[in-house]
C-alpha cells in the first residue's frame, strides 16, 4: 500500500527559529511533492511543491527533496506565530493525479 | 492564479434532505476535480476523482449512489450528498488540478461544513 508518513507532533517552536518539518514516503517512483499548510477549521493552502532532488527556496520556507532516501522535507526560517498550523506532505504516486497525502504535522510557535 | 471557489461555506439541514455542492475553478480549467472529506482532527480523505466528461472514481468504501458526482465542464464539478443523515456530517473540500502536466498541484476550495441535524 502507498503511504506517506509524518510525525504527528505537535511540533512547538520558539518564534524566530527554525522549523523542521519531516515526511517519508513508500512509492520509490514519486516524481511530485508538496506542501500544504492547513490552519484549523480551514481547508489546505499550497505553500511549496518540488519535483528535483534538492533544495528548493521560497521566502522563509525551503522544501528538501532526496529521492534516494524516499523522503521530504519542509524548513521554516524565522518561525512565526502565524506558522502554527498543521502541515500537509502530499506525493503524486501517479495514479490519476491523486495526491497521497500524510496524516500532518501539527507546529506551534510560541511567541 | 489558480482559485478555487466552493459554495455554499456552510449548511445546515435536516436528515434526509439532499444536499448539493459546487465548486468551480475561476482562473484556469480544470480537467481533474477530487472531493475529499475531512472529520474533526483527522486527515484529508479523498472521496472520488472527477474528470470532466466521464464519470467519477470513486474510492474504496464510498457509495457512489449516495455520493453524486457531475463535472459537467471544466470550471465546475458538484457533489451531490443524497438522503442526508447525521453520520455524514462533515468537512468536504473540493480540490482542482490544471491539466497537461503531471507536476501541476491540487488547489483547494474553501471547503463546505455540512451539519445534518
Amino acid at each position: 500500500q502507498k503511504e506517506v508518513e509524518q510525525n504527528s507532533g505537535p511540533l512547538s517552536v520558539p518564534e524566530g527559529a527554525i522549523a523542521s518539518l519531516n515526511c517519508t514516503y513508500s512509492d520509490r517512483g514519486s516524481q511530485s511533492f508538496f506542501w500544504y499548510r492547513q490552519y484549523s477549521g480551514k481547508s489546505p493552502e499550497l505553500i511549496m511543491s518540488i519535483y528535483s532532488n534538492g533544495d528548493k527556496e521560497d521566502g522563509r520556507f525551503t522544501a528538501q527533496l532526496n529521492k534516494a532516501s524516499q523522503y521530504v522535507s519542509l524548513l521554516i526560517r524565522d518561525s512565526q506565530p502565524s506558522d502554527s498550523a498543521t502541515y500537509l506532505c502530499a506525493v503524486d504516486m501517479g495514479s490519476n493525479y491523486k495526491l497521497t497525502f500524510g496524516k500532518g504535522t501539527l507546529l506551534t510557535v510560541n511567541p | 492564479g489558480a482559485v478555487v471557489s466552493q459554495h455554499p461555506s456552510w449548511v445546515i439541514c435536516k436528515s434526509g434532505t439532499s444536499v448539493k455542492i459546487e465548486c468551480r475553478s475561476l482562473d484556469f480549467q480544470a480537467t481533474t476535480m477530487f472531493w475529499y472529506r475531512q472529520f474533526p482532527k483527522q486527515s484529508l480523505m479523498l472521496m472520488a476523482t472527477s474528470n470532466e466528461g466521464s464519470k467519477a472514481t470513486y474510492e474504496q468504501g464510498v457509495e457512489k449512489d449516495k455520493f453524486l458526482i457531475n463535472h459537467a465542464s471544466l470550471t465546475l464539478s458538484t457533489l451531490t450528498v443524497t438522503s442526508a443523515h447525521p453520520e455524514d456530517s462533515s468537512f468536504y473540500i473540493c480540490s482542482a488540478r490544471v491539466g497537461g502536466s503531471s507536476n501541476q498541484p491540487q488547489h483547494f476550495g474553501d471547503g463546505t461544513r455540512l451539519s445534518i441535524l
